[in-house]
């Protein structure tokens, strides 16, 4: 089964740092560029950062730019966000999306939630 | 920045209706737009890429259509498993953060 899955979430302080994790499972996970989107309580969706296949390439939401860091372990079929110097904004459900060949997100995992509060 | 705003914002239908939901891009962006449903407490799945092409597994009730800057989602009968909070996403160019606001389709 083609299974995406979240873990790192909690609650944390103002200024305060989270590494969210996702296991790949299923499928080639080194073939395929990845995402993060979140969704903040009662909100709309949000992209917040890409990346390429082998990681060479890789993009940031300008509300995260600076404070979040994507990366990936291929041999761990794993995607991470790396989330530093956490804002009240940032409280929001973290899904990880497998992006297609076609750019759209076709497989998503079950989300991880993040709340930032004293 | 891509901008995509969708129409209605707030949606009240019976089974059996027919519905359409419009997304509008504030530039072209050809046929790279998809199409996601969401339900209350769960992951969004993909209904629609490339403005018109079904993801699999996904009822043919659900159809898209359009291009350049104006897209369509229509369901053809809305069966109860459809109310759910519709989004549309450019897929043209990143930062790939547009998605629309969403539409929220309720039962009437």
């Amino acid at each position: 089964e083609v299974q995406l899955v979240e873990s790192g979430g909690g609650l944390v302080q103002p200024g305060g740092s989270l590494r969210l994790s996702c296991a790949a499972s299923g499928f080639t996970f080194s073939s395929y560029s990845m995402n993060w989107v979140r969704q903040a309580p009662g909100k709309g969706l949000e992209w917040v950062s890409y990346i390429s296949s082998s990681s060479s390439t890789i993009y940031y939401a300008d509300s995260v730019k600076g404070r979040f860091t994507i990366s990936r372990d291929n041999a761990k079929n794993s995607l991470y966000l790396q989330m530093n110097s956490l804002r009240d904004e940032d409280t929001a459900v973290y899904y990880c999306a497998r992006e297609n060949y076609d750019n759209a997100f076709d497989i998503w995992g079950q989300g991880t939630m993040v709340t930032v509060s004293s | 920045d891509i901008q995509l705003t969708q129409s209605p914002s707030f949606l009240s239908a019976s089974v059996g209706d027919r519905v359409t939901i419009t997304c509008r891009a504030s530039q072209g962006i050809s046929s790279y737009l998809a199409w996601y449903q969401q339900k209350p407490g769960k992951a969004p799945k993909l209904l629609i890429y490339a403005a018109s092409t079904l993801q699999s597994g996904v009822p043919s009730r659900f159809s898209g259509s359009g291009s350049g800057t104006e897209f369509t989602l229509t369901i053809s009968s809305l069966q109860p498993e459809d109310f759910a909070t519709y989004y549309c996403q450019q897929l043209n160019s990143y930062p790939r953060d547009t998605f629309g606001q969403g539409t929220r389709l309720e039962i009437k």
